[in-house]
């Protein structure tokens, strides 16, 4: 069926270094992938999205690419805060009235 | 963009019994959806809330379970029936245009004992 997963379950970081996520989508028909934050006891925010006729968007300090070829999707976040430390869930929304479907997410430890 | 407001934002249940779960956005959106996060895991949509009309479920999920509701275009209900402890989760709405982005509320957290 139908799948959004991640390659890692958990990431550590150094505050200061940069960080990638990333995220394996199996429907070659989604034109719609997007990155959420979720801090604990709190709903996902949205972080940055990216539309499948683009393959790299830029935020404030994030950066989304992705590669339709291998359906790879990734994440990078620079300088990365302890206010970053989160769990990271990447989903797609394959055009089926707007639905996202979700990816198990990575829980992202920023280290002083 | 919306605020999604959901309530209660916690309870605690005894099994067996029905818990309802509102959610009211702030503006229209044309889409809502209701999502189950289990204890440390990812979301899972539960099902698509119709404006005035019944909602459309994803594999796994049943109405009798889990009637939703969706008067208009700015609050709908979900209601776990019958409880049992496995259904204690967190319970998160969501809304949207269908164009893109979702924006969700803070979820309800439900424990059944």
């Amino acid at each position: 069926g139908e799948s959004v997963g991640l390659h890692l379950p958990t990431l550590s970081v150094q505050e200061g270094d940069n960080s990638i996520i990333n995220c394996a989508y199996s429907n070659s028909a989604s034109d719609y992938f997007i990155w959420y934050k979720q801090e604990s006891g709190k709903g996902p925010q949205f972080i940055i999205d990216i539309r499948s006729n683009m393959d790299k968007r830029q935020g404030q300090r994030v950066t989304v690419l992705l590669n339709k070829t291998v359906k790879h999707l990734s994440l990078q976040i620079a300088a990365t805060q302890p206010g970053d430390s989160a769990v990271y869930f990447c989903a797609e929304n394959n055009g089926q009235g707007g639905k996202l479907i979700f990816g198990q997410g990575t829980e992202l430890s920023v280290k002083p | 963009s919306a605020v999604i407001s959901q309530k209660p934002s916690r309870d605690i249940c005894q099994r067996g019994t029905s818990l309802t779960i509102q959610c009211q956005v702030d503006s229209q959106v044309t889409m809502m959806f209701w999502y189950r996060q289990q204890p440390g895991q990812s979301l899972t949509l539960i099902a698509t809330a119709n404006q005035g009309s019944e909602a459309t479920y994803e594999s796994g999920f049943v109405i009798d379970k889990f009637p939703i509701s969706r008067p208009n275009l700015t609050f709908s209900t979900l209601t776990v029936s019958n409880m049992s402890p496995e259904d204690s989760s967190i319970y998160l709405c969501s809304g949207g245009q269908g164009t893109g982005e979702l924006f969700f509320g803070e979820g309800s957290r439900l424990t059944v004992l």
